[in-house]
């Protein structure tokens, strides 16, 4: 169990721009999760998959937003013309999708991948 | 609507003294409990969870929690607090009946002094 990657760790960009960040789940994890964390906040959803298909969307993902998991592995976060509203550490985690000694919904989460805008 | 409260942004503690972070959280249905702890620039590492059960839980790292449903509260303890320790702690809420994406409390900050 090598735990949730992601990748990179920190990006720099110019505003208007796009970024894309990756992440591995744990690998007989079928659930992943994206979140994003502002200074001084907990982090909030943004949006979760199930195998590859996208279950649901927060209202914080705007239409320059969208994310990807095309084969059921490791996903995608692609982010175009970012604003500087967008600076933040965006984070992923992954969870089994039974129960598994005993406990189910219990999240794993990546070292999150930090952003910032200029 | 489902939330999470932790009242205490930060909260400083000398070396050796007991801790108690607070949580509270509302939540329409059967609540799967979670503390979390950030060190910083770092991702999220669990402490400790609960969904039924004993109310007391265990974890790692010396810490406790303790589920009161009739006041809708999860703290956090530990008896001695070690430098290591300083860090951000986050209380999560998240449906027992399934995955579901989990709503974080805005979280607090713990300061260890000498």
């Amino acid at each position: 169990d090598t735990g949730v990657s992601q990748d990179p760790r920190h990006k720099i960009t110019k505003r208007g721009q796009n970024v894309t960040f990756r992440c591995d789940p744990i690998s007989e994890h079928n659930r992943l999760y994206w979140y994003r964390q502002t200074l001084g906040q907990g982090p909030e959803f943004l949006t979760y998959f199930q195998n590859e298909a996208q279950l649901e969307k927060s209202r914080l993902l705007s239409d320059r937003f969208s994310a990807e998991r095309p084969k059921g592995s490791f996903s995608t976060l692609e982010i175009q013309r970012t604003e500087q509203g967008d600076s933040a550490m965006y984070l992923c985690a992954s969870s089994p999708s039974r129960m598994t000694g005993g406990f189910n919904n219990e999240q794993f989460f990546g070292p999150g991948t930090r952003l910032t805008v200029l | 609507a489902q939330s999470v409260t932790q009242p205490d942004i930060h909260i400083t503690v000398s070396e050796g003294a007991s801790l108690e972070l607070r949580c509270n959280y509302s939540y329409g249905a059967t609540p799967y409990l979670f503390w979390y702890v950030q060190s910083p620039g770092q991702g999220l590492q669990l402490l400790l969870k609960y969904f039924s059960g004993d109310t007391l839980v265990q974890g790692i790292k010396g810490f406790e929690a303790e589920f009161k449903r009739s006041q809708s509260s999860f703290n956090l303890r530990k008896p001695s607090v070690h430098w290591s320790d300083a860090a951000e702690y986050f209380c999560a809420v998240g449906a027992y009946s399934g995955n579901t994406p989990l709503v974080f409390g805005k979280g607090t900050r713990l300061s260890v002094i000498a």
